[in-house]
């Protein structure tokens, strides 16, 4: 089937550690995006990437960090993560980049202690 | 600065209407979309308006107002399966979408 998978889909960390959330889609879609939600907040865009080997910074990239090495993949790295990094972590991907639908991945929520 | 305003919750009878409001700011305007989010799951695409009028998509509307920075998503014929949030994004000048909290609608039997 068709679609976007995420890994892990929970994760508790302590503070300090390296994190690396893993996205992949089978689509051949474009454009890539990760944004954290947080209870009574809209999703805040981390980082996103129009195409393979290009990526750019979103609204909340501090501490964070991403690559784009091929179409299918867009791994999400926290270099040493702080409980403010709690949050449940969205992969998404669109077709059309700039105003095309965006399909979601099933989530990681991550807890960082 | 950029802005969206949407409720918080709102509570619905199954079998009815329920017109969520949202109303934007945002740097230069490129459509707003709208998304549906059941809990603990990925949000899902509902709708895009670009142009100002009323989009329908089976028991889903979505309305666009550019010039009142307004738009609605009108849901008909409620089912307890619509218990979920509802989120509004505009998309700005950048085509960064702009995400609201969401409206969390509760729907009774």
């Amino acid at each position: 089937i068709a679609g976007i998978t995420q890994a892990p889909t929970s994760q508790i960390l302590a503070a300090g550690r390296r994190m690396t959330l893993r996205c992949t889609q089978d689509m051949r879609h474009n454009a890539m995006y990760w944004y954290r939600q947080d209870l009574g907040l809209g999703l805040r865009l981390i980082h996103y990437s129009n195409t393979a080997g290009t990526t750019g910074k979103g609204e909340v990239p501090d501490g964070y960090s991403v690559s784009r090495a091929n179409t299918d993949d867009f791994p999400l790295t926290l270099a040493s993560a702080v409980p403010s990094q709690t949050s449940v972590y969205f992969c998404a991907s669109s077709p059309q980049g700039e105003t095309g639908e965006l399909f979601f991945g099933e989530g990681s929520r991550l807890t960082v202690l | 600065g950029q802005n969206i305003d949407q409720p918080t919750e709102m509570t619905a009878t199954e079998g009815a209407i329920v017109q969520i409001n949202c109303t934007y700011q945002t740097s230069g305007f490129n459509g707003l979309f709208w998304y549906q989010q059941h809990a603990g799951e990925a949000p899902t695409f509902l709708s895009y308006n670009v142009l100002d009028g009323l989009e329908e998509k089976g028991r889903f509307s979505s309305f666009l107002s550019r010039s009142k920075g307004y738009s609605y998503l009108l849901l008909k014929e409620l089912q307890m399966k619509d218990s979920a949030s509802y989120l509004c994004a505009p998309a700005d000048s950048n085509y960064q979408l702009i995400w609201g909290a969401g409206t969390k609608l509760i729907i009774k039997p």
